[in-house]
């Protein structure tokens, strides 16, 4: 079962302009959001988390936002650099148990 | 570096074969789980042990089983294997075994499984 679904599997952006990945969820108990960031040859690393008690968290050029109604989440990468090029996974959890991951969108940041 | 280490990076064997994957957590993490990456796919989350007992079990194929060790090593099993079976298996680690919320973890390189 897809609780977590990522339909963009890619995306590609110019250098300096904004990233938007998107991510849905169809499980209402989830509440803890994680976007996780993964290069060739390596795992998965985290990038930056929000509570289902917030709708915004940012971390410098990292922002989420989630919208429960919408059960929908987003993240925002404002500039976009060609280091940020990788695929990046979005999970959620129920307290943190059988963190649930999306199948990722691959970002290719164009210099 | 995560400072998670799996072992072996890469594995080719034959359908009806058994192979053992390894993962050796974060110095002082008490908790593993292990991630299954097929071609396409997110990564499905199979099993979780918190200081040597099972925490959470996930889609884990009764062909498959796992176990942590005293020295909070883990084994992850796959018997009778098929070409399904190929994919990219990932051992993480956290600290707290999910006692906190939103505990971020700290993810392996991965082992490549090639079912020929």
């Amino acid at each position: 079962d897809q609780q977590v679904k990522q339909n963009s599997p890619s995306l590609s952006v110019q250098e300096g302009r904004i990233s938007i990945l998107n991510c849905d969820y169809t499980n209402s108990m989830f509440d803890y959001f994680l976007w996780y960031k993964k290069y060739p040859a390596e795992g998965p690393t985290f990038l930056i988390s929000i509570s289902s008690i917030k709708d915004k968290n940012e971390d410098g050029r990292f922002t989420v936002f989630l919208n429960k109604s919408a059960k929908h989440l987003s993240l925002h990468i404002v500039p976009s650099q060609p280091g940020d090029s990788a695929v990046y996974f979005c999970a959620a959890s129920v307290g943190n148990n059988d963190m649930r991951f999306g199948a990722g969108t691959r970002l290719t940041v164009k210099p | 570096d995560s400072g998670v280490t799996q072992t072996p990076k890469h594995l080719i064997t034959a359908t009806g074969q058994r192979v053992t994957l390894r993962c050796s957590p974060r110095s002082g993490d008490l908790s593993v789980y292990w991630y299954q990456q097929s071609l396409d796919q997110g990564l499905q989350f199979l099993i979780q042990y918190y200081n040597g007992e099972e925490r959470a079990k996930g889609n884990i194929l009764e062909r498959f089983s796992a176990q942590q060790f005293p020295d909070l090593h883990s084994e992850l099993n796959l018997s009778s294997l098929e070409l399904g079976d190929s994919a990219l298996y990932f051992c993480a680690s956290s600290a707290a075994g999910g006692r906190r919320r939103g505990e971020k973890l700290f993810f392996g390189s991965g082992t490549q499984l090639s079912v020929l």
